[in-house]
């Protein structure tokens, strides 16, 4: 159980224009969806919070007209790259906690974002 | 603001020995939960143990357990009998108990299992 898939796994493409990935839980409802961003060998850095309905909480340094985050629903949560740069490139996780309280995060498989 | 640091870059045991990861944090708060997760080469990200900080007892899972030390803000991991498999990045994780609450990640420790 509490699995959370993320689409496209990979993704290359021009500078300019823009990218979007899609974080899915697929057998529970997340109220509140995380995105994270990994550069080679570094740690995970927080970029957003995600939640349902709602306006997304973003990390401080985090530019949210170029990180656009919908969570339109309890399933899915999405992270679009707009007007995407050689500097976008990197490795993008999304995670997800199931309903309660004391659940651990899932994470999905992430997305490498290669922009040429 | 929380903090996780772990002071070890880089960590090699050798297959079927023991391997401790350490891992300091920094919180204000009496009540929390500790995690680490184990990154391999196809950058999953994999819940190895957590443990929350009411409990005084150590969290085991099979082959995988931790030592906390609650006043000393230390979850170190112990890795008993290491396997090939068990190369990968360790990150050390701390989250508040609320039920949006976001994790802070430590730098991550890269363990080399050699035969």
């Amino acid at each position: 159980g509490a699995v959370v898939s993320q689409h496209p796994s990979w993704v290359i493409c021009k500078s300019g224009t823009s990218v979007k990935i899609e974080c899915r839980s697929l057998d529970f409802q997340a109220t509140t969806m995380f995105w994270y961003r990994q550069f080679p060998k570094k740690s995970l850095m927080l970029m957003a919070t995600s939640n349902e309905g709602s306006k997304a909480t973003y990390e401080q340094g985090v530019e949210k007209d170029k990180f656009l985050i919908n969570h339109a629903s309890l399933t899915l949560s999405t992270l679009t790259v707009t007007s995407a740069h050689p500097e976008d490139s990197s490795f993008y996780i999304c995670s997800a906690i199931p309903g309660e309280a004391n659940q651990p995060q899932h994470f999905g498989d992430g997305t490498r974002l290669s922009i040429l | 603001a929380q903090t996780v640091t772990q002071s070890q870059p880089e960590m090699s045991v050798q297959e079927a020995e023991t391997v401790t990861l350490s891992c300091t944090y920094d919180t204000s708060e009496s009540d929390y939960y500790l995690f680490w997760y184990k990154q391999p080469p196809s950058r999953q990200m994999i819940l190895v143990i957590r443990q929350e900080a009411y409990k005084q007892q150590n969290a085991t899972e099979n082959r995988f357990s931790v030592n906390f030390q609650k006043a000393a803000k230390s979850f170190s991991l112990k890795i008993s009998d290491s396997q090939l498999g068990d190369a990968a990045m360790y990150f050390c994780a701390y989250r508040d108990t609320g039920t949006a609450s976001k994790l802070t990640f430590g730098t991550g420790t890269r363990l080399q299992v050699t035969l």
